[in-house]
């Protein structure tokens, strides 16, 4: 079935340092491609995306590639800061189903 | 412009009650979604609701129900509550346009139950 696979889990840097996460996902009719922050106490917000037409997108210190044929996508943060510490969750989706399938999260810890 | 907004967000019950949740989605946005996050399963699709119509439903027993009203606010409802429901519940909204907005979805910040 569809499936979204995140990595790492845990994921602790640095103030000023880079953080990488990775997904892959299954269905290879997924199109869109967003990314997530959860904060405590709060619902995911989103931080980026990404649709399958375009291999990178950036904005100020966050990107994300992604990779059709092997079907991974990466969350790229430099530069990180205290306030960057939360989960962060990918998701993977066909275009019209509005239908999200989440990775698992990632926990970033940016140790000052 | 205010955001999705979720009532209650926080509620206890116990197990064999069931509970009605609300979603107000933001202002022109016709579609709403549901989803149960868990420290577990993580998060995972219930169902989507559009022009009061279910358009596409999660793995979810037939206990977890929605509907979705003509000026787009949407509920949820969960009969017969089990340990296991307990869970946070998010709604999301979207314009559901070909355009940009595409599968675009802003999260509420959730409604809390706690079935004990």
């Amino acid at each position: 079935g569809e499936n979204v696979e995140q990595h790492p889990s845990t994921l602790s840097v640095q103030e000023g340092d880079s953080a990488v996460i990775k997904c892959t996902y299954s269905d290879s009719a997924s199109n869109y491609f967003p990314w997530y922050k959860q904060e405590l106490g709060k619902g995911p917000q989103l931080i980026i995306d990404i649709r399958s037409n375009v291999g990178e997108k950036k904005d100020q210190r966050i990107a994300v590639t992604l990779n059709k044929t092997a079907k991974h996508f990466s969350l790229h943060i430099t530069e990180t800061q205290p306030e960057d510490s939360a989960v962060y969750f990918c998701a993977a989706s066909l275009s019209g189903t509005y239908k999200y399938i989440f990775g698992t999260g990632t926990r970033l810890k940016v140790l000052a | 412009k205010a955001g999705v907004t979720q009532t209650p967000r926080y509620l206890i019950k116990t197990r064999g009650q069931q509970v009605t949740l609300s979603c107000s989605p933001i202002s022109g946005h016709r579609s709403v979604s549901w989803y149960q996050q868990t420290p577990g399963q993580g998060l995972q699709f219930l169902f989507e609701y559009f022009s009061e119509t279910q358009r596409n439903k999660g793995n979810f027993p037939g206990r977890f129900s929605g509907r979705q009203f003509s000026n787009s606010r949407s509920e949820m409802n969960v009969s017969t509550l089990e340990l296991g429901d307990s869970a946070l519940y998010l709604c999301a909204s979207s314009v559901r346009d070909r355009g940009q907005g595409a599968n675009v979805l802003t999260f509420g910040a959730g409604s809390r139950l706690t079935v004990l």
